[in-house]
């Protein structure tokens, strides 16, 4: 069975600086898809970015970027110029050729001004 | 685009009730999944839907089902209610095109059982 793991139940950050959030899964499987959801307080959660285990090349969005390490089986979120407005969970995510998601504990980034 | 909506966003009921939850996915989503999260087990696959077929379960008793309409909308159904089944029921929808679609959480239902 594939699970999900985040080693940090918190994290913080001041405004402008960079944060790396971990993440460590474990799967049997070549093909699969990871994600980190970010769920703001009392918000809906959101994707931030996504990863095909395929692609060799990290993904990146705006500030968002990854460090997949398929050999480790790590996947890390790094937030660049972290603003007020990321303060939330975020939550990394294994995914199947199907819809259903892998979700692990999830890591409370505070953001400081 | 309308988001996915849930409905109800709370509730609050008394054990050995049942509960039915609702979602209405976003226009032209097809796969519908569930999750339930709670402090204590964080954020659980309950179930998938595709075309009106269960595609995906996971690991929780029968008293947990859902189902899915010809109009993509999902409805998931608790019966004989127990405390720990208070949680933040969460669903989500997407294009369902291939693997690793962007899915779309809705707001949630908030079930408090006492």
């Amino acid at each position: 069975a594939q699970t999900v793991t985040q080693s940090q139940p918190e994290m913080s950050v001041q405004e402008a600086e960079t944060v790396t959030l971990s993440c460590t899964y474990d799967t049997s499987e070549s093909d699969y898809y990871l994600f980190w959801y970010k769920q703001p307080p009392s918000r809906q959660m959101i994707l931030v970015i996504r990863q095909e285990a395929y692609k060799q090349q990290n993904a990146t969005e705006n500030r968002f970027s990854v460090n997949f390490q398929k050999a480790a089986k790590s996947f890390s979120l790094k937030i660049s110029d972290s603003q007020l407005g990321d303060a939330a969970m975020y939550f990394c995510a294994y995914g199947d050729n199907t819809d259903k998601l892998i979700f692990g504990t999830g890591t409370r980034l505070q953001v400081f001004p | 685009k309308a988001g996915v909506t849930q409905t109800p966003r709370y509730l609050i009921k008394t054990r050995g009730q049942q509960v039915t939850l609702s979602c209405s996915p976003i226009s032209g989503h097809r796969s519908v999944s569930w999750y339930q999260q709670t402090p204590g087990q964080g954020l659980q696959f309950l179930f998938e839907y595709f075309s009106e077929t269960q595609r995906n379960k996971g690991n929780f008793p029968g008293r947990f089902s859902g189902r899915q309409f010809s109009n993509s909308r999902s409805e998931m159904n608790v019966s004989t209610l127990e405390l720990g089944d208070s949680a933040l029921y969460l669903c989500a929808s997407s294009l369902a095109l291939q693997g690793g679609n962007e899915q779309f959480f809705g707001p949630g239902t908030r079930l408090t059982v006492l």
